[in-house]
């Protein structure tokens, strides 16, 4: 079946610093990529989704210039948390899709900001 | 704008008996999915309905889908600890998935 991976696992940072968190499909080509964040005991909120080669598309209410998401190939996307606070806590999800509709998701990223 | 609702929120059953998880959507969508999730992971992928009437099991689970009534369920048939988790429906979207809240499922022995 399709793997998606995510990198790191787990981070921890200082207030202030930025945090880049890698997605990767491992064995297709994701034509897009989804990125979604869940606090404890809730949902999955979608903060974006980015097509290979072009500018994400940030849901309402999320800060395009605070959550830098980046598809440069057909393999990866990033996320980077800039400047990042206690707020910004959270498990992050990636999940990718090829050519059909199913999503596949990946282990998530649990990010601390102390 | 496409929402998904689940209900109960909140389940607690003993071993060996039977429950249903309801996932109502708002509006036409093309397929529904079911995912389990356990404490600190991610989505497991559990179901894939795509048409009306769609039924599908996998051991004690077993999912179903009404599109006329926007409606899908999850049953479980004889519960047994191992599947205590958080349970997950989602409606897909024009461009996106649509999450319920998630059902939160405990099972005592």
């Amino acid at each position: 079946g399709a793997v998606v991976s995510q990198h790191p696992s787990r981070v921890i940072c200082k207030s202030g610093t930025s945090v880049k968190i890698e997605c990767r499909s491992l064995d297709f080509q994701a034509t897009t990529m989804f990125w979604y964040r869940q606090f404890p005991k809730k949902s999955l909120m979608l903060m974006a989704t980015s097509n290979e080669g072009s500018k994400a598309t940030y849901e309402q209410g999320v800060e395009k210039d605070k959550f830098l998401i980046n598809h440069a190939s057909l393999t990866l996307s990033t996320l980077t948390v800039t400047s990042a606070h206690p707020e910004d806590s959270s498990f992050y999800i990636c999940s990718a899709k090829g050519g059909g509709e199913t999503q596949y998701f990946g282990p998530g990223t649990r990010l601390l900001v102390l | 704008e496409l929402k998904v609702e689940q209900n109960p929120l909140f389940l607690s059953m003993q071993e060996g008996k039977n429950y249903t998880i309801y996932c109502n959507y708002s509006t036409t969508s093309d397929r529904l999915y079911w995912y389990r999730q356990d404490p600190g992971k991610s989505l497991e992928s559990l179901f894939v309905l795509l048409s009306n009437g769609a039924v599908k099991q996998e051991g004690r689970l077993m999912a179903s889908l009404d599109t006329k009534a926007r409606l899908s369920t999850l049953h479980i048939t004889a519960a047994v600890h191992d599947l205590s988790a958080t349970y997950f429906c989602a409606s897909q979207g024009a461009q996106k998935l649509v999450f319920g809240q998630g059902t939160r499922l405990t099972i005592n022995p």
